[in-house]
């Protein structure tokens, strides 16, 4: 099974910080690997696809990059409405998993 | 507008059995591979198993093999998760997606194992 390391696991920052998010595989898996925010009580929402690509409808302030075993994402000029869960899923191969999370949390 | 509403969850007993559905729209169903994925409470997200298109391929996470099975019903637009010998440990939210890189998600249905 390829095993996702996420970190931080949690971080606070403030308003208009600049956030990364890193996850790493345990083995390469291309650009096949997404970014999914959930806030509590609601489904993952996906921001990114294909490592780098913007999914319709996020903010520009959302960007991800990488490929092979290390992945970004990076949340530029962090807004209110971005505090929440982040997690990344790779689709290279089964089973599909996810890293452990990030909860970015308001300083 | 893709819409995945997803139905059957609830309380049964640790052995016992229960049937989800996600009923889809807005999207074609059929050509699309479809998941189920999971959360338990207070947890991180895991997947729990894909079908394709026509129903031929099926993929699970090891947790659940052997009791439990994915299907489809494409004429009904519908994807389905039949969950046998249940245990504690499956107390979780179950989210369908639409496994285009899982760009569309359900809402999700609780299921609660417990006596």
């Amino acid at each position: 099974d390829i095993q996702m390391t996420q970190s931080p696991s949690s971080l606070s920052a403030s308003v208009g910080d600049r956030v990364t998010i890193t996850c790493r595989a345990s083995q390469g898996i291309r650009n096949d690997l997404g970014w999914y925010q959930q806030k509590p009580g609601k489904a993952p929402k996906r921001l990114i696809y294909t490592a780098s690509s913007l999914q319709s409808g996020v903010p520009s302030r959302f960007s991800g990059s990488g490929s092979g075993t290390e992945f970004t994402l990076t949340i530029n000029s962090l807004q209110p409405e971005d505090f929440a869960t982040y997690y990344c899923l790779q689709y290279n191969s089964y089973p599909r998993t996810f890293g452990q999370g990030t909860k970015v949390e308001i300083k | 507008e893709v819409q995945l509403v997803e139905s059957g969850g609830g309380l049964v007993q640790p052995g016992g059995s229960l049937r989800l559905s996600c009923a889809a729209s807005g999207f074609t169903f059929s050509d699309y591979w479809m998941s189920w994925v999971r959360q338990a409470p207070g947890k991180g997200l895991e997947w729990v198993a894909n079908i394709n298109q026509d129903g031929s391929e099926k993929y699970y996470v090891d947790s659940v093999k052997g009791r439990f099975t994915i299907s489809r019903d494409n004429a009904k637009k519908s994807l389905f998760l039949q969950m046998n010998s249940l245990r504690a440990e499956d107390t979780a939210v179950y989210y369908c997606a639409r496994t285009t890189h899982f760009d569309y998600w359900g809402q999700g249905t609780l299921v609660t194992v417990s006596s």
